[in-house]
């Protein structure tokens, strides 16, 4: 079946640091792939998304490329903020329109 | 871009009772609708699916008769839960798609903390 697998957190960097975040997945098909971010209390903001291999999505400093040859979606930014601090999810949707959640990866940034 | 409101954003309420939480899509005609549940520190669990008109579709272990919902209109969603117990507080976040642009996308409310006594 369809799943997503995430480095697990909680990952700490300080500010102006390389921020890397793992995301892995297993699907049939060509899925598209997101990235979601949640801040503390909220709901679920798309942050960037790819719908095919070798497509690159970018926001805010934040990128991710769709590899198929490797199943992989890992989120990156050359150097994080202090409200960058979040919980991470990389997703998957695939067909009927659900999305498959990885467990999430909070982020931690000192100043 | 697309907006989808929850309210209320955080309500608590006696065992026993029922509560009503409402999913709006504000500037788009939502097609389906999607209801998760949240546990601390842990991912979105779908609780079900709802198409505008139809009866929606629960997933494996969820009952369906506690958490009804109500999809009436194209901008609206209702989950009910009913004789809420403790072990259903939770975040609850709804999400919907709709046509043209925001079809294949899910757009997400800010969630509601339901709080059981």
């Amino acid at each position: 079946g369809n799943s997503v697998t995430q480095m697990e957190g909680p990952v700490t960097l300080s500010e102006e640091a390389f921020l890397t975040i793992n995301c892995t997945y297993t699907a049939t098909g060509y899925p598209s792939l997101f990235w979601y971010v949640q801040y503390p209390g909220e709901g679920l903001q798309l942050l960037l998304k790819a719908t095919k291999a070798d497509d690159k999505g970018s926001n805010k400093g934040f990128e991710a490329t769709y590899r198929k040859e490797t199943t992989s979606f890992h989120l990156e930014k050359g150097s994080v903020q202090v409200s960058d601090s979040a919980v991470y999810f990389c997703a998957l949707n695939n067909q009927g329109g659900k999305l498959i959640f990885g467990q999430g990866t909070e982020l931690s940034v000192k100043p | 871009g697309a907006v989808v409101s929850q309210h209320p954003s955080r309500v608590i309420c006696k065992s026993g009772t029922s509560v009503k939480i409402e999913c709006r899509s504000l500037d788009f005609q939502a097609t389906t609708m999607f209801w998760y549940r949240q546990f601390p520190k842990q991912s979105l669990m779908l609780m079900a699916t709802s198409n505008e008109g139809s009866k929606a579709t629960y997933e494996q272990g969820v009952e369906k008769d506690k958490f009804l919902i109500n999809h009436a209109s194209l901008t609206l969603s209702t989950l009910t839960v009913t004789s809420a117990h403790p072990e259903d507080s939770s975040f609850y976040i709804c999400s919907a798609t709709g046509t043209g642009e925001s079809y294949n996308e899910q757009f997400f409310g800010p969630g509601t903390r339901l709080t059981v006594l």
